[in-house]
């Protein structure tokens, strides 16, 4: 059974610019959540997706968006880089409906 | 809205001794609560849960008991390890909506000395 795997594991941006960052899900997960852990703190929740729609959003402006694809894979996109984007991107698989979500090593980004 | 307040670090201890991690939480009817931990470079791993009230989650010797009186979920272990030193979160999901979403503490640095 293949895990939750993201890519890439590090990045480095320079304010503005837009990233994109990617989630492979574990195995029959159809539901994928995306959270931002800053240095030092727990994860934020920023959205979740189901059946390649948005499911729920945490308070994350709209800069920051997502897509699902048929396969379940996901990518988080962020546009105009701010410094306090630079964070642990957290992708996160599970069943929809169960409450188990199985965590990718993440992306660290950095802006500059 | 939902939150989790956990005991503020970092936490140092030597081997063999016992651990307390002290979790509360807020939230709106009965949350599933969780206790992940991750090791320096890595993602966070599920090291535990319960769902309801007096569920008891176990794993690798840590404990944890969901009190609902006291809206605590405080992570134990009798006998720490080096391999236990990591950062340990408690977060909880809440019931309802179509959303599962995780709502986390903001972790507890654990520092195990040989």
């Amino acid at each position: 059974e293949t895990g939750v795997t993201q890519s890439p594991t590090h990045l480095i941006k320079t304010r503005g610019q837009q990233v994109t960052l990617r989630c492979s899900s574990q195995s029959g997960h159809n539901t994928v959540s995306w959270y931002q852990q800053a240095l030092g703190q727990g994860p934020q929740f920023i959205f979740q997706y189901y059946r390649e729609e948005e499911n729920g959003r945490g308070n994350f402006p709209p800069r920051f968006s997502g897509l699902q694809f048929p396969n379940y894979s996901s990518e988080l996109n962020v546009n105009a880089l701010e410094l306090d984007d630079s964070a642990l991107y957290l992708c996160a698989s599970s069943l929809r409906g169960e409450n188990i979500q199985y965590f990718g090593a993440g992306t660290r980004l950095s802006v500059l | 809205g939902d939150s989790v307040t956990q005991m503020e670090g970092p936490v140092t201890l030597s081997e063999e001794a016992f651990l307390t991690i002290n979790c509360t939480y807020t939230a709106t009817g009965y949350p599933s609560l969780f206790w992940y931990v991750q090791y320096p470079g890595e993602g966070l791993q599920l090291l535990l849960k319960a769902t309801k009230a007096d569920d008891k989650g176990s794993n690798k010797g840590f404990e944890a008991t969901y009190r609902k009186e006291t809206t605590s979920f405080h992570l134990e272990k009798g006998s720490v390890q080096v391999s236990d030193s990591a950062v340990y979160f408690c977060a909880l999901s809440a019931r309802g909506g179509s959303a599962r979403q995780l709502t986390f503490g903001s972790g507890t640095q654990l520092t195990v000395l040989p």
